[in-house]
């Protein structure tokens, strides 16, 4: 069965740091990844996803994620986080080609102080 | 373009009452999922929808809980009777086909926080 593991629960940051949130996922086949996020007080967001080909994927609001499918990983970054970034982010994956289950990991609480 | 509504965005209720979760997918989205997100956990599928048929409801616990989408459109959730265990928050999602890859790209509602008192 597929799973997602997201290696930090609370990440603490201040303005301006450089943020990298770890994913990785148990899936022998070809995947399709996603990052969500979610602000506080507000719906699930898809923040950017990887299907197929360049394995960097650039998202909104200066975000980025790369899929290294030797290490089973699909780790998100941004080099400069802002205070607005404040909020939960999931890691989901799906084994692609036709359907199949979204699968979420537990989520990384980011609390980006001024 | 609008997104996915839920509706209530709240419900508190005591446990062994019904109660019961709508949602309305962007238009024109074919496909509609129910997940559940426990506190401190990601959200997890319980039913998904084509069109008006489940195609998939192998983690919905049938003894209690049932789901239905008439007309291919909205759908209703629901729980009767509600447990303690249940307490979480209740999300929609819906997708279109996307033609290129053949996959989905979900899209969310902001769910219903459900507390069983």
């Amino acid at each position: 069965a597929q799973s997602v593991s997201q290696h930090n629960h609370h990440v603490i940051l201040s303005e301006a740091a450089s943020l990298e949130l770890g994913c990785n996922y148990s899936y022998g086949g070809t995947v399709n990844l996603f990052w969500y996020v979610q602000y506080p007080g507000q719906h699930l967001q898809l923040l950017l996803k990887y299907f197929s080909g360049d394995p960097l994927v650039k998202g909104i609001k200066g975000f980025e994620a790369e899929f290294i499918k030797s290490k089973f990983s699909f780790n998100l970054r941004k080099p400069s986080v802002q205070w607005s970034d404040t909020a939960e982010y999931f890691c989901a994956v799906t084994a692609s080609g036709g359907y199949n289950k979204l699968i979420f990991g537990a989520g990384t609480r980011l609390a980006v102080h001024p | 373009e609008a997104g996915v509504v839920q509706s209530p965005r709240y419900k508190i209720i005591e446990k062994k009452q019904p109660v019961a979760f709508w949602c309305n997918p962007i238009s024109g989205h074919n496909t509609l999922y129910w997940y559940r997100q426990n506190l401190g956990q990601g959200p997890e599928l319980l039913i998904r929808y084509e069109n008006e048929e489940a195609v998939d409801d192998s983690q919905l616990p049938k003894d209690r809980f049932s789901a239905e989408r008439l007309k291919g459109v909205d759908s209703t959730l629901k729980i009767q009777p509600a447990e303690l265990g249940d307490s979480a928050v209740y999300l929609c999602a819906s997708s279109p086909r996307d033609t290129v890859s053949g996959t989905d790209t979900q899209y969310f509602g902001p769910g219903t926080r459900l507390t069983v008192l």
